[in-house]
């Protein structure tokens, strides 16, 4: 089974800022099952970015996905405050499915 | 429009058993498969398992795989998780979510979640 490792745990910034997290994956992962989603409190997750690097219907551009192999980034360029949330990465592979452990936005 | 709902929350005690739903609308239930995610309170996704309604084809998380029991009634859309013998550590919210190839199988519809709550 994959694993997948987000990190930093915690990201601690202001709105404006540039918010970058990362995803690890314990084997290569084809980019085209890696995927970033958004969950608010309360709230279900919200699917952001597939196929590593392609926004979701309704994404805002400022929400960018890049990466291959076994390294994965989303890249927020500039929080907004509906921006602070959880964020998880999710691949997918021999009709299974993991997700990280999730990496939380706060506001600074 | 595609919605999944899901049935409301449950509180159990310990040993009991429990059923709960996910009904699809706005699509066709038996042309896309459905999933099962656990969020244990304050904790991430997990993955459950997932049924084709189709022809009930059923994967299974090893670490679920024996835990829970995954089915679902075509001729209602619906799909189900259920439990023989519930545990505290069951307590949970659960969300249907359907994935989809085109997008990398990712969960593209999620339902509302079911909040399962297992004390004694």
């Amino acid at each position: 089974e994959i694993v997948l490792t987000q990190s930093p745990g915690t990201l601690s910034l202001s709105p404006g800022e540039r918010a970058t997290l990362s995803c690890r994956a314990s084997q290569s992962v084809s980019s085209s099952y890696l995927a970033w989603y958004q969950q608010k409190p309360g709230q279900a997750p919200r699917l952001l970015i597939y196929g590593a690097s392609s926004r979701a219907t309704g994404i805002p551009d400022r929400f960018s996905g890049s990466g291959s192999g076994t390294d994965f980034t989303l890249t927020i360029s500039r929080l907004e405050p509906e921006d602070f949330a959880v964020y998880y990465c999710q691949q997918y592979g021999s009709s299974s499915w993991t997700f990280g452990q999730g990496t939380k936005v706060e506001i600074k | 429009e595609v919605q999944l709902v899901q049935s409301g929350a449950e509180v159990k005690k310990p040993g009991e058993s429990l059923k709960i739903s996910c009904k699809g609308s706005g699509y066709s239930f038996t042309s896309y498969w459905i999933g099962w995610v656990r969020q244990m309170p304050g904790k991430g996704l997990e993955w459950m398992g997932i049924i084709y309604p189709g022809d009930s084809d059923t994967r299974y998380s090893p670490s679920f795989q024996g835990q829970v029991t995954i089915s679902a009634d075509k001729s209602i859309s619906t799909a189900y998780l259920q439990w023989s013998s519930l545990k505290a550590s069951d307590t949970a919210m659960y969300y249907c979510a359907r994935p989809r190839y085109s997008s990398g199988w990712t969960f593209d519809y999620w339902g509302q979640g079911t909040l399962v709550t297992v004390s004694s």
